[in-house]
């Protein structure tokens, strides 16, 4: 069975541009959430989605968005991009959401120039 | 709010040790805690998972035991290898399904 996916590995863009990050749960897997992780520090939370209905927001500005699709796959968008939004993004998968165990893909790179 | 603090934040021992990485934690009202492992530049490989009616969880070499009363999580390492070098986290499920994590702790293994 493939692990949670996420696409593009790496990215580089410019302050002020949009970016669209992508993750595929493992199959089974209905809860999907997503983390920005600042180098030398633990991840942050920033949305989860069970069911394809929003479950949860972290402290993140309205600049971060995110949806969830029938196939359980999902999309992180962040709109006007700052050098501070240069971080690894990570995508966890679960079957649901609280009891279950979290298994992460290997992250997008985002670098903001 | 949840805050979760992992001390040492870095260990730097000789192959072969048996280690203890320590996790705690103020809010005791947590679903469950998880143990990562972190390569660099690499996402998180799971490594155990303790529901919070559990005392610990042992995997090969692998350790960790729970107490929520004094809010703390302990992940024990025997017989290190160079290859357990890594940084590992812990992250607690609090009460609106957020993992909450910790800063790690970087490891290295000396051969």
């Amino acid at each position: 069975d493939a692990g949670v996916t996420q696409s593009p590995t790496h990215l580089i863009k410019t302050r002020g541009q949009h970016v669209t990050l992508r993750c595929s749960p493992i199959s089974g897997h209905k809860s999907v959430s997503w983390y920005q992780q600042v180098l030398g520090q633990g991840p942050q939370f920033i949305f989860q989605y069970y069911e394809k209905e929003e479950r949860g927001r972290g402290n993140f500005p309205d600049r971060f968005s995110a949806r969830q699709f029938p196939n359980y796959s999902s999309e992180l968008n962040v709109n006007a991009l700052l050098l501070g939004d240069s971080a690894l993004y990570l995508c966890a998968s679960s079957v649901q959401g609280a009891y279950t165990e979290a298994f992460f893909g290997q992250g997008t790179r985002l670098t903001v120039v | 709010k949840q805050e979760v603090t992992q001390i040492p934040a870095a260990l730097s021992v000789p192959e072969g040790e048996n280690l203890v990485l320590n996790c705690s934690f103020t809010d005791s009202a947590i679903y469950n805690l998880q143990w990562f492992r972190q390569d660099p530049g690499k996402g998180l490989t799971s490594l155990l998972l303790i529901q919070s009616s559990q005392r610990e969880q042992t995997s090969g070499r692998l350790n960790a035991s729970l107490d929520k009363s004094s809010g703390r999580s302990t992940l024990y390492i025997a017989a290190s290898q160079p290859g357990d070098s890594a940084t590992y986290l812990c992250a607690a499920r609090d009460s609106n399904y957020q993992l909450i994590w910790g800063a790690g702790t970087k490891l290295i293994i000396k051969p």
